[in-house]
C-alpha cells in the first residue's frame, strides 16, 4: 500500500531532551516535507527536501534540522525541544522535486507536547 | 509575507445545501492551486486541484480566478460526510502556502 508512516504517532517530553521524529514513504517521490499545524495558524512548512541531499528551509526552520540521506526517509531533528514546538506535525510526499506543482501525500501526523 | 486566506467559518448547513468557499493568495507568482479536505485530528488529503479553466469532480466545482487572485470551491448537494476542514493550497515552487482552512458542518 502506498503510503507516508510516521513514527512516534504522539510523544510527550521535556524541554531539552533531543528527538527525532520519523518519516518514510514507499511512492519512490523526489519530494518531501515536514510542517507543524497549530490552532488558528494553519499548516506551515518546516523543512522541504527536493530530493537526496537537497534540504532547505520553510516558513518556520528555527528550532528544528531534517536530514535526507535516502529517498525514503525524511527524518525530523529537535535538538533542544521547547514548550513553543508543542504541536501536530505533518510529513508529506510528493512525486516531482518541485512539490508545490503536484499532490502531496500527508503522513497520519505526529502530535508533540513538550513539557 | 506570502498569504493564503480563507474565512474559517464554521459554515453550518443542511443537508443537500449548496455551499461555497472562497479563498485569496497574494503571491501573484504562484502556479498551482489546491483544495485538500482535513477531517478532525486527521492528515490532510487532497481533493481537487484547480486548473485554469476551472474543474469538476461530481458534486464538487473549483475555479480559478487569476485576476482577482482568488480560488473557490462549490458543493452541491451536501452529505453530512462533507463535514470537514478545508484547505486551499497555492503554490510556486517549492514551498505551498496553505490557508488555515474553512470549516464545513452539514447537519440533518
Amino acid at each position: 500500500e502506498a503510503q507516508v508512516t510516521q513514527n512516534p504517532r504522539y510523544l510527550i517530553t521535556v524541554t531539552g531532551k533531543k528527538l527525532t521524529v520519523t518519516c518514510s514513504q514507499n511512492m519512490n517521490h523526489e519530494y518531501m516535507s515536514w510542517y507543524r499545524q497549530d490552532p488558528g495558524l494553519g499548516l506551515r512548512q518546516i523543512y522541504y527536501s527536493m530530493n537526496v541531499e537537497v534540504t532547505d528551509k520553510g516558513d518556520v526552520p528555527e528550532g528544528y534540522k531534517v536530514s535526507r540521506k535516502e529517498k525514503r526517509n525524511f527524518p525530523l531533528i529537535l535538538e533542544s525541544p521547547s514548550p513553543n514546538q508543542t504541536s501536530l506535525y505533518f510529513c508529506a510526499s510528493s512525486l516531482s522535486g518541485t512539490g508545490a506543482y503536484n499532490e502531496q501525500f500527508f503522513g497520519p501526523g505526529t502530535r508533540l507536547t513538550v513539557l | 509575507r506570502k498569504e493564503v486566506e480563507q474565512d474559517p467559518g464554521p459554515f453550518n448547513v443542511p443537508e443537500g445545501a449548496t455551499v461555497a468557499f472562497n479563498c485569496t493568495y497574494s503571491n501573484s507568482a504562484s502556479q498551482s492551486f489546491f483544495w485538500y479536505r482535513q477531517d478532525c485530528r486527521k492528515e490532510p488529503k487532497l481533493l481537487m486541484s484547480v486548473y485554469s479553466s476551472g474543474n469538476e469532480d461530481g458534486r464538487f466545482t473549483a475555479q480559478l480566478n487569476r485576476a482577482s487572485q482568488y480560488i473557490s470551491l462549490l458543493i452541491r448537494d451536501s452529505k453530512l460526510s462533507d463535514s470537514a476542514t478545508y484547505l486551499c493550497v497555492a503554490g510556486g515552487s517549492y514551498i505551498p502556502t496553505f490557508g488555515r482552512g474553512t470549516s464545513l458542518i452539514v447537519h440533518p
